[in-house]
């Protein structure tokens, strides 16, 4: 089983809103990965999760906060967020270190489609 | 730094049609490369990968084999279906200090018509 799964499967919200993403995997995983797609665009990484810890932060405005409770969930906290924010946001997942070098291969979720109104 | 480049769409062919996808690639060292399919509003599903030289991925008819002496990576079906309809990324992965980082080719839109 190589699913991801991510709730809610869209969203509208208001600038002043606060809202959060969610996403799990069930496959021993150990890296989990946030993106942002715009239309017609490839995938543009967000944050890297290593063994619940942060270890890659592409120099992402922090009203993007995202947290990692566990192994299973990653989460996306989004607050004052902005129009040009409406995106599709993608969790992915994979085995991280334990698979090695750069053979590592990421499975995606179905996505979240957000809209900032 | 590492990058992939893609031939540009979209591309429209006939049913039963062949299919190339044309990808290169720019890295240091031995990236893994890998194709992904994105049909309209789902997410990237992985379609095929090689982690080294000469290597071969293959799924549901598609095919791409890893040649280091061109940095190629191209993508090919026999015969496409209008279920193949989709958009294509193709991409490396290096490791990095934090983690490990997919760099994207700007993706190939596939209509496939009957």
């Amino acid at each position: 089983d190589t699913e991801v799964t991510q709730t809610p499967k869209h969203l509208v919200m208001g600038m002043t809103n606060k809202k959060s993403l969610k996403c799990e995997q069930h496959m021993g995983h150990r890296a989990m990965y946030w993106y942002k797609q715009k239309a017609k665009k490839p995938p543009e990484l967000m944050f890297v999760y290593s063994y619940e810890k942060l270890s890659i932060n592409e120099s992402v405005p922090s009203r993007f906060s995202p947290e990692c409770p566990n192994s299973s969930l990653l989460n996306l906290h989004l607050h004052a967020l902005q129009p040009e924010d409406s995106a599709l946001y993608l969790c992915a997942s994979s085995y991280g270190r334990l698979a090695g070098a750069d053979t590592d291969t990421q499975y995606f979720g179905p996505g979240t489609r957000l809209t900032v109104l | 730094g590492n990058s992939v480049t893609q031939m540009e769409g979209p591309v429209t062919l006939s049913e039963e049609a062949f299919l190339t996808i044309n990808c290169t690639y720019t890295a240091t060292g031995y990236p893994s490369l890998f194709w992904y399919v994105q049909y309209p509003g789902e997410g990237l599903q992985l379609l095929l990968k090689a982690t080294k030289a000469d290597d071969k991925g293959s799924n549901k008819g598609f095919e791409a084999t890893y040649r280091k002496e061109t940095t190629s990576f191209h993508l090919e079906k026999g015969s496409v279906q209008v279920s193949d309809s989709a958009v294509y990324f193709c991409a490396l992965s290096r490791i990095t200090g934090g983690g490990n980082k997919l760099t994207f080719g700007t993706g190939t839109q596939l209509k496939v018509e009957l």
